[in-house]
């Protein structure tokens, strides 16, 4: 079993849509969650970071469930130029700051 | 502009001529990382470093080599490469201290074909 899964999609929807994505973890230790964007063939970066109480940043809102091990990702309103790959991304849950990252989920806003 | 750089960011090479990519941040960061990506299988660490003279094994380094001499780099070293090791290389550092990791910082990325 991996220790984040995701499901790769693509998700294919129209702007303006909302879109959500889960992402589930495996190690109960793990404190520290985040989902990152990465364009095609580019460098991943932050999107957010995902507190225990739910963030929210503009049309972005993650969501961390840790009695069920999963985290997700809603997307509002969505943009053409948030066709992108987002990375589910835990700490190792050891006192080293090692990240481990999901595979990703593709996501294609058409016009 | 607060970066952190790779090079080169292409390389075709053949099996067995040793190379180096060099990695370097201007943010003062304590931690460092490799990663290598490869399609289905996500970002995959290769060494990191949690501070001058400090490195260790990540998930994936067999036939990979770093140092961490100075603070700014990172260098990975490939000493007989092989086509396995054909991949896009990210490095990674972010500034470490107590609790949670924070945010990782990525390089543009090296995309290595060993032929």
């Amino acid at each position: 079993r991996k220790e984040v899964e995701q499901d790769p999609g693509p998700f294919n929807v129209p702007e303006g849509a909302t879109v959500a994505f889960n992402c589930t973890y495996s190690n109960s230790a793990s404190q520290s969650f985040f989902w990152y964007r990465q364009d095609c063939r580019k460098e991943p970066k932050l999107l957010m970071s995902v507190y225990s109480s739910g963030n929210e940043d503009g049309r972005f809102t993650a969501q961390l469930n840790r009695a069920s091990q999963y985290i997700s990702l809603l997307i509002r309103d969505s943009k053409l130029s948030d066709s992108a790959t987002y990375l589910c991304v835990v700490n190792s849950g050891d006192s080293s700051y090692k990240l481990i990252f999901g595979s990703g989920t593709r996501l294609l806003v058409r016009p | 502009e607060a970066q952190v750089t790779q090079n080169p960011r292409y390389l075709i090479t053949v099996t067995g001529k040793k190379l180096t990519v060099t990695c370097s941040q201007n943010m003062n960061h304590e931690y460092m990382s490799w990663y290598r990506q490869d399609p289905g299988l996500g970002l995959r660490q290769i060494y990191y470093s949690m501070n001058v003279e400090v490195t260790d094994k990540g998930d994936v380094p067999e036939g990979y080599k770093v140092s961490r001499k100075e603070k700014r780099n990172f260098p990975l070293i490939l000493e007989s490469p092989s086509p396995n090791q054909t991949s896009l290389y990210f490095c990674a550092s972010s500034s470490g201290g107590q609790g949670p990791p924070y945010e990782q910082y990525f390089g543009p990325g090296t995309r290595l074909t060993v032929t």
